[in-house]
């Protein structure tokens, strides 16, 4: 069956501008999660959707935000983009929360 | 504060030569312990989740195993495929529905042939 998948695989922005990310989970799958991941920080967790409401939400700045759709597609913007937002983003799918998660192969974004 | 710690943060094995990997935490509530496998320009690959102390799960030459405080993941006869970065990351329960997933920064795992 067809894995996580994300669009766009790479994107270059200029500071000051907000970008869009795309997540389509496993089919069936109702949880997904995004996550940044930079060399210095590691994987961090943004937020988790389930059933389109959200669940759970890490600590990062209002500028990060998503939604869920009724199919379970999600998608996460980033607004006014900075330096240092410049990192792979994750997109992750499971059946239920509290199981493992299906990660995509991810975004990377490049803030110049 | 919650906390994931892993180590060491690189490991070079000869093939065939067993070892475990360390992912210690330190959190309020445990919902769920998980271990992913990531290879590079890849995202994680979910190896196994554990819910509590003295649970263990194996898969071909991977066992995982959890305690109160921490989680050990042992690497039997490893082969030079087992090659890649180990995440641990915990499931944090904050209260109510809300749970904080953590992450621990890797094993890097180097096995030589």
């Amino acid at each position: 069956k067809a894995g996580v998948t994300q669009t766009p695989r790479y994107l270059i922005k200029t500071r000051g501008q907000q970008v869009t990310l795309s997540c389509s989970p496993i089919s069936g799958h109702r949880s997904v999660s995004w996550y940044q991941q930079t060399p210095g920080q590691g994987l961090q967790f943004l937020f988790e959707y389930f059933s389109e409401t959200q669940r759970n939400k890490g600590n990062f700045p209002g500028r990060f935000s998503g939604r869920q759709f009724s199919n379970s597609r999600s998608e996460m913007n980033v607004s006014t983009l900075e330096l240092g937002d410049s990192a792979l983003y994750l997109c992750a799918s499971s059946l239920y929360q509290g199981r493992g998660y299906t990660f995509g192969s991810g975004t990377r974004l490049t803030v110049v | 504060e919650d906390q994931v710690t892993q180590s060491p943060e690189a490991l070079r094995l000869q093939e065939g030569e067993s070892s475990s990997l360390n992912c210690s935490y330190t959190v309020s509530g445990l919902r769920g312990l998980f271990w992913y496998r990531q290879d590079p320009g890849k995202g994680p690959e979910f190896l196994f989740t554990l819910y509590s102390a003295g649970e263990e799960k194996e898969k071909e030459r991977l066992k995982a195993t959890l305690t109160k405080k921490e989680s050990f993941l042992h690497i039997t006869a490893p082969k030079p495929e087992d090659s890649a970065t180990y995440l641990c990351a915990v499931q944090a329960i904050l209260g109510g529905r809300d749970d904080k997933i953590i992450f621990g920064k890797g094993t890097r795992l180097h096995i030589l042939p």
